[in-house]
């Protein structure tokens, strides 16, 4: 049973390109979570989707970043116009339900992008 | 809102050395608690976790028990080896808010032979 695949590991775009990363859950998990770490600061927290919806949004910056788990294929964290404030190594965490007492997040290697 | 504390990092330890990395947290409810470690060049994984108070989590040798009264979920590890050198984030899970992880910032750890 493979783990939660992220791709591309590794992500340059110049300032003002789009950077598109991809997430493929753990077989059998419906529930993604986006998170961000950026240099020197433990991961926060951006996303939560479950397949079609977005549950909660509350860390992701108003503008420019939008997240989608299609019915179909893996979860897309999408950055547009990127700035070099947007490096940073992004990790996705996949569940097979709700975050509770019984449930773990799997997490990814993370794709780590830089704006230059 | 929900945070965790831990201690500022780099710690380094001669291998064999006991090991202690503090970490406090303040969240509404009653949330679960975890260690995530990162290795060189790899994803993040769990550790280990407690998800009531005076549980005891543990894993590889390494321990944290959840200490409710001073909010606190240290951890512990007798005798170091070169290959727990890693990243380790301590995080919490609050019911309220089950959808996501708080994580604290990290602590490098690099142990020496």
């Amino acid at each position: 049973n493979a783990g939660v695949m992220q791709n591309p590991r590794h992500l340059v775009r110049r300032r003002g390109q789009e950077a598109r990363l991809r997430c493929s859950p753990m077989k059998g998990h419906s529930h993604v979570y986006w998170y961000r770490q950026l240099p020197e600061e433990g991961l926060k927290f951006m996303v939560y989707l479950q397949k079609e919806n977005i549950i909660d949004e509350s860390g992701m910056p108003k503008e420019r970043f939008s997240a989608e788990f299609p019915k179909e294929g893996p979860s897309i964290l999408r950055i547009q116009q990127v700035v070099r404030g947007d490096s940073a190594a992004y990790f996705c965490a996949s569940s097979r339900r709700d975050l509770g007492v019984n449930t773990e997040a799997f997490f990814g290697q993370g794709t780590r992008l830089t704006v230059v | 809102g929900d945070s965790v504390t831990q201690m500022e990092g780099p710690v380094t330890l001669s291998e064999e050395a006991f090991l202690t990395i503090n970490c406090t947290y303040t969240a509404t409810g009653y949330p679960s608690l975890f260690w995530y470690v990162q290795y060189p060049g790899e994803g993040i994984q769990l550790l280990l976790k407690a998800t009531k108070a005076d549980d005891k989590g543990s894993n590889k040798g390494f321990e944290a028990t959840y200490r409710k009264e001073t909010t606190s979920f240290h951890l512990e590890k007798g005798s170091v080896q070169v290959s727990d050198s890693a990243v380790y984030f301590c995080a919490l899970s609050d019911p309220g808010t089950a959808s996501k992880l708080t994580f604290g910032t990290g602590t490098r750890l690099q142990v020496t032979l």
